[in-house]
């Protein structure tokens, strides 16, 4: 079964505008992590930001944040103010388990590209 | 800080070479780990070591397949022999086992491309 969904393959959005990413997930633990990577072409993997499953805030790094909907088992990703450089592959990540495991599953990963 | 470092960055080989994969972790990280990131599959998890132990190898595809950590500053992933369905980009990732954080950072990977 599948974990982690993203169910855009691909998107567009204005320079300057928010683009929010879906992710969702599936899991039958109380303690897990969701994180979010971004890959731009030259392929390397770059961690964007971490919202834990008992984190009560939705978290927030520069211009991400993590909009976390525990009972809709969601982690979207927001970008505000979109940039060319954010033109990038994306990944929503999961953690299953207590923080000292370390098994993180992907999801297909959604495509953006930010327009002039 | 110096970050994940992999090599080589590119890998082309022939079928039935032996490929060695190797990577430094960031110092004073713990788990190391090994994903592999194909078209077809994604990105997935191949084994990963905790204090240079292995603890989860079940994604290693087969006997082909074997890593190691000798010390907690080197690990390699060797694939012998390397067949055209392997070519893949291999990326190194590691974390520390401390409470307050969980992010895995990765390194740059390395390209392989078996003909």
């Amino acid at each position: 079964a599948q974990k982690i969904t993203q169910t855009q393959p691909g998107m567009f959005v204005q320079e300057k505008e928010a683009v929010t990413l879906d992710c969702t997930y599936d899991t039958s633990d109380q303690s897990y992590g969701l994180f979010w990577y971004k890959q731009p072409s030259s392929g390397e993997m770059i961690f964007l930001i971490y919202q834990g499953s008992y984190d009560e805030q939705n978290a927030t790094e520069g211009r991400y944040s993590l909009n976390f909907q525990k009972a809709r088992k969601s982690a979207n990703l927001v970008i505000s103010a979109s940039q060319l450089g954010d033109s990038a592959m994306y990944f929503c990540a999961m953690r299953e388990g207590r923080r000292n495991t370390g098994k993180l599953i992907f999801g297909q990963g959604t495509t953006l590209q930010v327009k002039p | 800080d110096a970050g994940v470092i992999q090599s080589p960055r590119h890998e082309v080989t022939e079928m039935g070479q032996e490929v060695t994969l190797r990577c430094k972790p960031i110092s004073g990280h713990d788990y190391l780990f090994w994903y592999r990131q194909t078209m077809m599959r994604g990105l997935e998890l191949l084994i990963y070591f905790n204090n240079n132990v292995p603890i989860d190898d079940s994604g290693m595809p087969e006997d082909r397949f074997s890593a190691k950590m000798p010390n907690a500053s080197f690990s390699t992933l060797k694939i012998q022999p390397s067949e055209p369905r392997d070519s893949a980009v291999y990326f190194c990732a590691s974390k520390t086992g401390g409470l307050l954080t969980d992010t895995q950072y990765f390194g740059p990977g390395t390209r392989l491309t078996v003909l």
